[in-house]
């Protein structure tokens, strides 16, 4: 079945220290992939996105992620977390059309 | 200069009852959608509608009808609430599929 994997419900990382968070996905083509944050009792944020082109994505707040088309996965980095970085991570897909489809999504904890 | 904005913020209701949450962008985004979040936190679309008009539909209960007055406008009215339907629900907008999407800072149903 068409998904979207995120395999870690919750990722614990020390302050300063780096993250990856993954994301595979089971679409035939390359889908348009996209990761969002969402802080607790907030919406959601994009961090980047990726259409085309240079695999390697920069966003936001320092975060960067990969396309690997062989591994069908999307992961999300960054190389120092900082305590803000505090929150819930949806990687998300758009097979066709406009629709996203969403992962399951990673909770990411930062500890001092 | 809220980009996309929904009200209420938080529903309390009764099973049965009949319910509307209100959402407008200032983007001038043509696609409108909403998502629902369950308690799992899974985001799953459940409408979309370009130019006033429905474009997805993701097999949602009929009790739901989504209503697009203008392309600056998405509200979601709710007949017969259930418990099952106890949710953070999301309005969200863009103007393509490659486009982000931009989500409003949700609506926390609660169905009591």
């Amino acid at each position: 079945a068409q998904s979207v994997t995120q395999p870690d419900i919750h990722i614990t990382v020390s302050e300063g220290a780096s993250l990856e968070l993954r994301c595979n996905y089971s679409y035939g083509a390359t889908p348009y992939l996209f990761w969002y944050v969402q802080s607790p009792g907030q919406g959601l944020q994009l961090l980047l996105k990726y259409f085309s082109g240079d695999t390697l994505v920069q966003g936001i707040k320092g975060f960067e992620a990969e396309f690997k088309r062989s591994q069908s996965s999307f992961n999300l980095r960054k190389p120092s977390v900082h305590w803000s970085d505090a929150a819930e991570y949806f990687c998300a897909v758009a097979p066709y059309g406009n629709k996203l489809v969403f992962g399951a999504g990673t909770i990411l904890r930062v500890k001092s | 200069d809220t980009a996309v904005s929904q009200t209420p913020k938080y529903l309390v209701t009764q099973m049965g009852n009949d319910k509307s949450i209100k959402c407008e962008q200032n983007l001038g985004h043509d696609t409108m959608y909403w998502y629902k979040q369950d308690s799992k936190k899974f985001l799953k679309i459940m409408f979309s509608y370009n130019n006033k008009e429905l474009i997805i539909n993701e097999t949602v209960p009929n009790r739901f009808s989504p209503k697009s007055p203008d392309k600056a406008h998405l509200n979601l009215h709710i007949n017969s609430l259930e418990l099952g339907d106890s949710a953070v629900y999301f309005c969200a907008s863009n103007s393509g599929r490659a486009d982000e999407q931009f989500f409003g800072p949700g609506t926390r149903l609660t169905v009591l």
